[in-house]
Parts: structure tokens; C-alpha cells; sequence
């Protein structure tokens, strides 16, 4: 069956504009995840959406970002006046449940912020 | 956030060796772990997982975890040139949910 997709699979911004990334999970998934990936890292959590319910932001760097699972199903995560320490690999991942799970990885979306 | 430790690499074995990736974590409370592969320029793919003391075989990976000494490792037999990425260990975090990751194993294996 389809897999995690994600889009933009690269974006490149400009300094101060604002981007949304767009996550859409396999079927029937009830657990989402964001992660962060810089090069040579491993990934970092981001947030957790459990069907449209985001339980856990801890991740989140700042306030300039902001995630979102309206309907439970496709996820975006926005990032308002990116800033060149933004640039990295954002990693969406879902889970037939939310504890202890396997994640299932999408192909990412590279973001480089000029 | 609990620490996942790696040995960086890269880690380099020739062709039908025996690779071993090691993972320590500082978490006792943690209870799944996962290893992912991942190609250079490409997102994790899950191989293994595992919940419970001992050994685990999935074809020629091995997982081993010990809880009591906060290790896991990987084991991958018969090593080929397509083996060769980068290796992240996992471990669900206190919360349950989240994994934290290591920085990851590079492996070569050379023809």
C-alpha cells in the first residue's frame, strides 16, 4: 500500500517569508509525528497528533512554529518567518498507535532558508 | 530528553562479514527500540524493532536488547556493499511516544 507522503520535497525560502509543509499519513494511521533532521543528526521530535488531537508540542523550537491535523488525517507544519537556522530535513512519520509503535517514515522535505 | 549514544563510524567491514552496531540509552523506563537504515539523501526505513529482553532475528539482522545494562545493538550477517548507510538506533521516549534517536552508525562494507 502507499506510504507516508510528503510535499514539498524541497523548498527553498527566503529569509522572513513564511512555508507550509504538507504531510499526508498511510491510511488509517491514527498517530502522526513531526521530526527535525539536520545533516549529520538524527531526527529530533517535533510534535505528536493523535488523530486530529495534538498531545505533545514540546519539540517545537519557537513560536514560529505551528503544526496542524484539522481532520485527522493530512498534516501541516507551518514555519512563519523562517530564519537560516531553519534549514534542515522535516521528516513526517505515522503509527497504527500512539505508544511504542513502529513509525513509519516519509521522504521528507528539505528546507534551505537563504 | 534522554540520551541515545552511538558510535559515530564510520564502521567498515568487508563483504559476508558480520557487522555489529551498538546503542546505549539512559533510560529505564524506556520499553520499544527500533533500528532504522538510512541511505544517504533519504528518510529512515524502519528493519527492526524490538520490546523485550534477549535476541530478535528478522533474515540476516539480528536485534539484541538488554535492559538491565540500557543496550541494544544490531547484528547484520553476510554484510553486502547495499548494506552500507547509516544506522539510527531509537528508543520511545518517557512519554511513550516520541523516539529519540541516536546520531546514528555509518557502515561501509567493502567488496
Amino acid at each position: 500500500g502507499a506510504g507516508v507522503s510528503q510535499s514539498p520535497r524541497y523548498k527553498v525560502a527566503k529569509r522572513g517569508q513564511d512555508v507550509a509543509l504538507r504531510c499526508d499519513p498511510i491510511s488509517g494511521h491514527v498517530s502522526l509525528f513531526w521530526y527535525q533532521q539536520a545533516l549529520g543528526q538524527g531526527p529530533e521530535f517535533l510534535t505528536y497528533f493523535q488523530n486530529e488531537a495534538q498531545l505533545d508540542k514540546s519539540g517545537l523550537p519557537s513560536d514560529r512554529f505551528f503544526a496542524e491535523r484539522p481532520e485527522g488525517s493530512v498534516s501541516t507544519l507551518k514555519i512563519q518567518r523562517t530564519q537560516q537556522e531553519d534549514s534542515a530535513v522535516y521528516l513526517c512519520a505515522s503509527s497504527s498507535s500512539g505508544s511504542g509503535n513502529e513509525q513509519f517514515f516519509g521522504p521528507g522535505t528539505r528546507l534551505t532558508v537563504l | 530528553q534522554k540520551e541515545v549514544e552511538q558510535n559515530s563510524g564510520p564502521l567498515s567491514v568487508p563483504e559476508g562479514a558480520i557487522a555489529s552496531l551498538n546503542c546505549t540509552y539512559s533510560d529505564r523506563v524506556s520499553q520499544s527500540f527500533f533500528w532504522y537504515r538510512q541511505y544517504s539523501g533519504k528518510s529512515p526505513e524502519l528493519i527492526m524493532s524490538i520490546y523485550s529482553n534477549g535476541d530478535k532475528e528478522d533474515g540476516r539482522f539480528t536485534a539484541q536488547l538488554n535492559k538491565a545494562s540500557e543496550y541494544v545493538s544490531l547484528l547484520i550477517r553476510d554484510s553486502q556493499p547495499s548494506d552500507s548507510a547509516t544506522y539510527l538506533c531509537a528508543v520511545n521516549s518517557n512519554s511513550g511516544y516520541a523516539l529519540n534517536f541516536g546520531k546514528g552508525t555509518s557502515l561501509l562494507v567493502t567488496p
